[in-house]
């Protein structure tokens, strides 16, 4: 089982703004990073560190943490953001590293 | 810019020994990043297998710890990753991956590879 939990599916009307969330123990202590897979494909990091885009990642993808709960958030949702989304972080002992379960977000 | 690469059999008997390599290019595997490899079984999630540094310092994932040994070839720049007693629940894609040099998220995947444990 994932130390780090997430919400199975999401949707978010086109230009709306969601939020996905990743909640865990580790949290307290690491930052979480976030991925996102479209089919067929292999993960793309969009978000890490504190809150952090890779180059080539829109402003539209922000993280941010509070307690236990990281969240991704995305501002103005396009169709192209229609994927699975995936937390990680170290877990609470620092020395393995741990996904979340995923969120399938649908864009409407 | 970095590239991996996975590479290995596509089909491996049940209780045999899964063995694939990451050729790493556009940069050196003796860099101050982590390497990781991480799976997917169909229609899964992703799963953390474990992680290298160059030194050969590793950290494994407890629940498949007993199985699995990673690698690096420094002067082949890749990785390597074995997995004995395989049964089909290990059927999966395997991807290569580069852990950021903060050492906790990763930012480099390879493109992944398919392995079936069938007979």
């Amino acid at each position: 089982s994932s130390e780090l939990t997430q919400d199975p599916a999401v949707s978010v009307a086109l230009g709306q703004t969601v939020r996905i969330t990743c909640q865990g123990d580790s949290l307290r202590s690491y930052s979480a990073s976030w991925y996102q897979q479209k089919p067929g494909q292999a993960p793309t990091l969009v978000i890490y560190g504190k809150n952090y885009r890779p180059s080539g990642i829109p402003d539209r993808f922000a993280g941010s943490s509070s307690g236990n709960t990281a969240s991704l958030t995305i501002t103005g949702a396009q169709a192209e953001d229609e994927a699975d989304y995936y937390c990680n972080s170290r877990d609470s002992s620092g020395s393995h590293l741990v996904f979340g379960g995923g969120t399938k977000l649908t864009v409407l | 810019q970095v590239q991996l690469q996975e590479s290995g059999p596509g089909l491996v008997k049940p209780s045999g020994t899964l063995s694939l390599t990451c050729a790493v290019s556009g940069g050196s595997i003796n860099s101050s990043n982590w390497w990781s490899w991480v799976r997917q079984s169909p229609g899964k999630g992703l799963e953390w297998i474990g992680e290298i540094f160059h030194s050969g310092s590793t950290n494994y994932n407890p629940s498949l710890k007993s199985r699995v040994t990673l690698s690096v070839d420094k002067s082949k720049n890749r990785l390597s990753l074995k997995m004995s007693s395989v049964t089909a629940a290990d059927t999966a894609v395997y991807f290569c991956v580069r852990i950021t040099a903060a050492g906790d998220a990763f930012d480099i995947w390879g493109q992944g590879t398919m392995v079936t444990v069938s007979s």
